[in-house]
């Protein structure tokens, strides 16, 4: 069965510490993503990757950073926490672009 | 910008009854289109995909293209209380990006 995994999925940081969320998928799937998701804003892209060591910008990179090392690992890292960074970060992943997006679970950050 | 606009809702049907869900989008050379559900605190997943004009049929969840109107519907023939949820329509634009846009979602709500 097709799984993506995030490593937490509950989250409390204060202001100012460096968070790092983690995702893993064991499908083998080139292109993974990293989204957030707050009431009545919907799915907004914050990075994604389509090859190792690859990232590109989604819509609201600022304050966000992302590493890929290797194929089935993709992480989020907010470097200086922010209370406005509260929110339900969501990853996911899918093998070529006319297919669907397997989620994760999600991870619900809350800064303080 | 590439848009997708739906009805935030929330839309209240009688158990039993057919729920409309629609969606438009704002780039004409769009390819492909998809229809995520995601109940409270969960992530999404796929009910449908579709990729040419016409209706696409999966036991009671029928989805719509109409490509020169720029729109695509989901319907959910005798809706259930089971059903309630957000629902997501996400189009993959044209240009080369494979990345989907969201639209930020229909509450559905099904009472018995």
């Amino acid at each position: 069965d097709v799984k993506v995994t995030q490593s937490s999925r509950y989250l409390v940081k204060r202001t100012g510490e460096k968070v790092f969320l983690e995702c893993v998928q064991d499908m083998d799937h080139e292109n993974m993503f990293w989204y957030r998701q707050d009431p009545g804003l919907g799915l907004r892209l914050i990075y994604f990757s389509y090859d190792v060591k690859m990232k590109e910008k989604g819509d609201i990179p600022e304050g966000y950073s992302v590493s890929r090392e290797k194929k089935e690992r993709f992480s989020l890292i907010l470097e200086s926490a922010s209370t406005n960074q509260t929110s339900m970060y969501l990853c996911a992943s899918c093998p070529n672009p006319n297919e669907k997006l397997f989620f994760g679970s999600g991870t619900q950050l809350s800064v303080l | 910008q590439k848009e997708v606009e739906q009805n935030s809702g929330p839309l209240s049907v009688p158990e039993g009854a057919i729920a409309s869900l629609n969606c438009t989008y704002s780039d004409r050379g769009s390819q492909s289109f998809f229809w995520y559900r995601q109940y409270s605190g969960k992530s999404p997943e796929l009910i449908m995909s579709i990729y040419s004009n016409g209706d696409k049929e999966d036991g009671r969840f029928t989805a719509q293209l109409n490509k020169a109107s720029q729109y695509v519907s989901l319907l959910i023939r005798d809706s259930q209380p089971s059903d309630s949820a957000t629902y997501l329509c996400a189009v993959r634009p044209s240009g080369g990006s494979y990345i989907p846009t969201f639209g930020r979602g229909t509450s559905l709500i099904v009472h018995p």
